[in-house]
């Protein structure tokens, strides 16, 4: 399967606890997309990235969360001190490089802080 | 305002009815439009890109009227299948990334 994974599928945390998702997006992709999504929402944008650099980051991201994608392929997404409105699905996409080319999402990881 | 708007429904339909999901965005400049298909619990998938002169892909149908800032999806001869969540997807086109803005999606129950 070439498609973006992501890795866990789901995770329970306690809250304060630290969580850490992977992503792998599709070998060819450049671009790399972190959203978060909550039930009855379409998807948020979060953070993205172009190679290995975090280009955009929403106000959605607060300084509990940090992206990175060390080095252009991969990526992690951590979110600490984790609180109960953090309870959602993260998605990763990717695409190829301009704008406009659709983005290809993996299956996302839920997360649920209790 | 929201930069997309959809009605949540639910729309339920007997098989075989023709159903229509309306769109509206807010952004004059946008550029791309899209509709996904999302399934309960699982990740968007993308059903269609729309195109200005409208577009048709088997069962179902895509427009857009950029005067009205409104995109539609039509879906005939409904199946089973067809239940999930539907997505309007805008993109404004400028650099960067945080221009893709998703509606709240369209939910469609299609009935035996």
């Amino acid at each position: 399967d070439t498609g973006v994974s992501q890795d866990p599928r789901h995770k329970i945390t306690k809250r304060g606890q630290n969580v850490t998702f992977r992503c792998d997006p599709i070998s060819e992709h450049n671009r790399l997309y972190w959203y978060r999504q909550t039930l009855g929402q379409g998807p948020e944008f979060l953070t993205y990235f172009q190679n290995e650099a975090q280009l955009e980051k929403s106000r959605l991201l607060s300084d509990r969360f940090s992206a990175e994608r060390p080095k252009g392929s991969f990526s992690t997404l951590e979110i600490q001190r984790t609180e109960q409105g953090d309870s959602a699905m993260y998605l990763c996409a990717s695409s190829r490089g301009s704008s406009g080319n659709t983005i290809y999402f993996g299956e996302g990881s839920w997360l649920t802080v209790v | 305002r929201k930069e997309v708007e959809q009605d949540p429904g639910p729309f339920n339909v007997p098989e075989g009815a023709t159903v229509a999901f309306n769109c509206t965005y807010s952004n004059s400049a946008s550029q791309s439009f899209f509709w996904y298909r999302q399934d309960c619990r699982k990740e968007p998938k993308l059903l269609m890109s729309v195109y200005s002169s409208g577009n048709e892909d088997g069962r179902f149908t895509a427009q857009l009227n950029r005067a009205s800032q409104y995109i539609s999806l039509l879906i005939r001869d409904s199946k089973l299948s067809d239940s999930a969540t539907y997505l309007c997807v805008v993109n404004r086109g400028q650099t960067g990334a945080n221009n893709l803005f998703f509606g709240t999606g369209t939910r469609l129950t299609v009935i035996p």
